[in-house]
């Protein structure tokens, strides 16, 4: 296994277009979680995955953020009508139900709006 | 609800000498505790955690932390600085919930750490 796996690394695209990233976690692990940093910050929380179900979204997942999980496997988030402020690193972290044995990251995905 | 605080988003230390980076959480219930550490566009990479057991934990790259309960802290320390450690580290809690909890993590801020020669 190669660990948790982002694609794009980097992704340059103009205000108002949408864009879409992929994420395939570790194989055993069925959760799966989204986090955006912005420069100078910690990661922070977006949305997560047991499975194939979105269990849970932040208040910071706007209307123009969806994220699915088909099959339980890899997972996608999408962004429509992209601002300047969604520039940011995109982080995917997969791990098992029990949490406590860690969270594997990816190396993320970096957005930038202009 | 939990909270990370990092005091010192900053710190420099000589090679050789010692790493202390400062973590304090706030937790309603046990927490898990963990460091994490972030090179320049890479992701995360874990350096040690703490879920139940003994209070000190060894990591990888030389680095241990102490998960001290009346103190809310859960401290990052190397005896001697490598100028390879430089980086972004940042501490993270989860709670102990059972398999239907969330278990995100809530991470601080960060601090850079830099190694002079």
């Amino acid at each position: 296994d190669t660990g948790v796996s982002q694609d794009p690394r980097h992704k340059i695209t103009k205000r108002g277009q949408n864009v879409t990233f992929r994420c395939d976690p570790i194989s055993e692990h069925n959760r799966l979680y989204w986090y955006r940093q912005t420069l100078g910050q910690g990661p922070e929380f977006l949305t997560y995955f047991q499975n194939e179900a979105q269990l849970e979204k932040s208040r910071l997942l706007s209307d123009r953020f969806s994220a699915e999980r088909p099959k339980g496997s890899f997972s996608t988030l999408e962004i429509q009508r992209t601002e300047q402020g969604d520039s940011a690193m995109y982080l995917c972290a997969s791990s098992f139900s029990r949490g406590g044995n860690g969270y594997t990251f990816g190396s993320g995905t970096r957005l930038t709006v202009v | 609800a939990q909270s990370v605080t990092q005091l010192g988003s900053h710190v420099s230390v000589s090679e050789g000498a010692l790493v202390l980076l400062r973590c304090n959480y706030s937790s309603s219930v046990p927490p898990y505790l963990f460091w994490y550490v972030q090179y320049p566009n890479q992701g995360l990479q874990l350096l040690l955690k703490y879920t139940t057991g003994a209070t000190l934990v060894k990591g990888i790259n030389g680095f241990e932390a102490e998960f001290k309960k009346s103190e809310t802290s859960f401290h990052l320390t190397k005896p001697s600085a490598h100028m390879s450690d430089a980086a972004e580290y940042f501490c993270a809690v989860t709670t102990q919930k059972g398999d239907t909890g969330r278990r995100a993590l809530t991470f601080g801020s960060g601090t850079r750490l830099q190694v002079q020669p």
